[in-house]
């Protein structure tokens, strides 16, 4: 079982549509990272949430943490060709990073 | 600053062969983990270590596969009589205090193994 559930697993959309991905939880995480990953490299770190509620942006990404801290949400408007790859939402259990199984995200141009 | 290496990026073994895959951290990390990822899925913990100690070996399993970080050197994966099920991308991270809220991970670009 995944400690962190991430949907939807595959997204494939049009250059300038809108999506959203989840990322979901029965436990309570101190906070939760997002994380991109393009092929043949290891993941990058977006952002952090930290408070439950709060809400982060970078440029055309929205990162919401949930009020109970047991989900997060990470919204893209207007995605690019740029935006292609893998999103992985992460959060510290025991001392180390857990990490969801990812969106495969793909934007055609 | 070089960021995390890990070397090789490419690795190639026959089954019953042994893989040695390394990792430096970034300068000044001591905190040490290790991922395995499959095509089109998340990382999966394997282990994780602070200089000269194995903190959490949970995800690592307990056959063939051991991590070492000594005190001088890079941290080391070992894995004896490879099968071709271990044929993943493995991922060292590092940060430069235990991952308890917020810390970020610096990961490398990993190592592909291929086992024929």
């Amino acid at each position: 079982t995944q400690l962190l559930e991430q949907s939807p697993q595959f997204l494939s959309i049009q250059e300038g549509e809108n999506l959203t991905v989840y990322c979901n939880s029965s436990s309570v995480f101190s906070s939760l990272q997002w994380y991109r990953q393009e092929p043949g490299e290891g993941p990058v770190l977006l952002v952090t949430v930290v408070t439950g509620g709060e809400v982060k942006k970078l440029k055309r990404l929205t990162f919401q943490f949930g009020d109970a801290r047991k989900d997060s949400s990470l919204h893209i408007t207007a995605a690019q060709p740029g935006d292609t790859g893998l999103y992985l939402c992460a959060g510290p259990k025991g001392g180390k990073l857990i990490f969801g199984q990812g969106t495969e995200l793909s934007v055609k141009p | 600053n070089a960021g995390v290496m890990q070397n090789p990026r490419h690795l190639v073994r026959r089954r019953g062969q042994e893989a040695r895959l390394r990792c430096s951290p970034m300068k000044g990390h001591s905190h040490v983990y290790w991922y395995r990822q499959l095509p089109e899925e998340g990382l999966k913990f394997m282990v994780y270590l602070q200089k000269e100690n194995i903190i959490d070996e949970s995800g690592m399993p307990k056959e063939r596969f051991s991590a070492e970080f000594p005190k001088e050197g890079p941290s080391i994966l070992r894995i004896q009589q490879v099968v071709r099920g271990d044929s993943a991308a493995y991922f060292c991270a590092s940060s430069p205090s235990a991952v308890t809220g917020g810390e970020k991970l610096f990961f490398g670009s990993g190592t592909q193994l291929s086992v024929l």
